[in-house]
């Protein structure tokens, strides 16, 4: 599976934009860029993912750079909420693929 | 509904002891997953059922034995676990391949003593 480099952890503040960046140089043409994060005590949750064009959901958007090899989770309004481990992931979408974490990036939101 | 339910959500258990861990979810989902998570890491890929058939072994020890009996319930067997099994233990489910998102359960935290 390709690889993703994330930082280890940013800090942002209450109800100001986060950027979180992934870089994949060696994603392929058939892997989708996932995005996931982990709350303290909870289970993985689906944030968003995108194959080549940018996505918006109701939690983020997903900026896609044109070549691909890297990718910026966005997070409009922080909350003290999003405080959590975001994990940037790459997998062939295949129909037996599936999803390998890496080490993800912390995120604190200052009050 | 749109959650996947785990089940019990502590459990302890000495290395002796033979124990399960549930997970059901009813959205429709034909691929379920195991996934183990040591303190501080990311979860690993344990194994994965797509249409209620093995497809994905990341070679897990025997002492560990998933069990998919129908497509809403996923099913993992403990048998003389080693301290060093205790973990979070994580079940998630999706339509089968990485385009479509997934829906992890809030896991077990096993404890083996």
């Amino acid at each position: 599976d390709a690889k993703t480099t994330q930082p280890n952890s940013m800090e942002s503040n209450e109800e100001e934009p986060v950027h979180l960046p992934c870089n994949h140089s060696t994603i392929s043409g058939t892997d989708y860029i996932h995005w996931y994060r982990q709350l303290p005590s909870q289970g993985p949750e689906y944030v968003i993912h995108g194959l080549t064009s940018n996505v918006n959901n109701r939690m983020a958007s997903l900026a896609i750079a044109e070549d691909r090899k890297s990718s910026t989770l966005i997070l409009h309004r922080a909350t003290l909420r999003d405080a959590a481990v975001y994990y940037c992931i790459l997998n062939y979408g295949g129909s037996q693929g599936n999803l390998i974490f890496g080490k993800g990036t912390k995120l604190s939101v200052k009050p | 509904d749109t959650e996947v339910t785990q089940t019990p959500k502590h459990l302890v258990m000495g290395m002796t002891n033979k124990k399960s861990l549930k997970c059901e979810q009813h959205m429709g989902h034909r691929a379920m997953y195991w996934y183990k998570q040591k303190a501080k890491k990311p979860p690993e890929l344990m194994f994965v059922y797509s249409y209620e058939k093995l497809s994905i072994n990341e070679s897990v020890p025997s002492r560990f034995s998933p069990e998919c009996p129908n497509s809403s319930l996923l099913n993992l067997h403990l048998h003389a676990l080693q301290p060093e099994d205790s973990a979070l233990y994580l079940c998630a489910s999706s339509y089968p391949g990485t385009v479509y998102g997934y829906t992890f359960g809030s896991g077990t935290r096993l404890t083996v003593v």
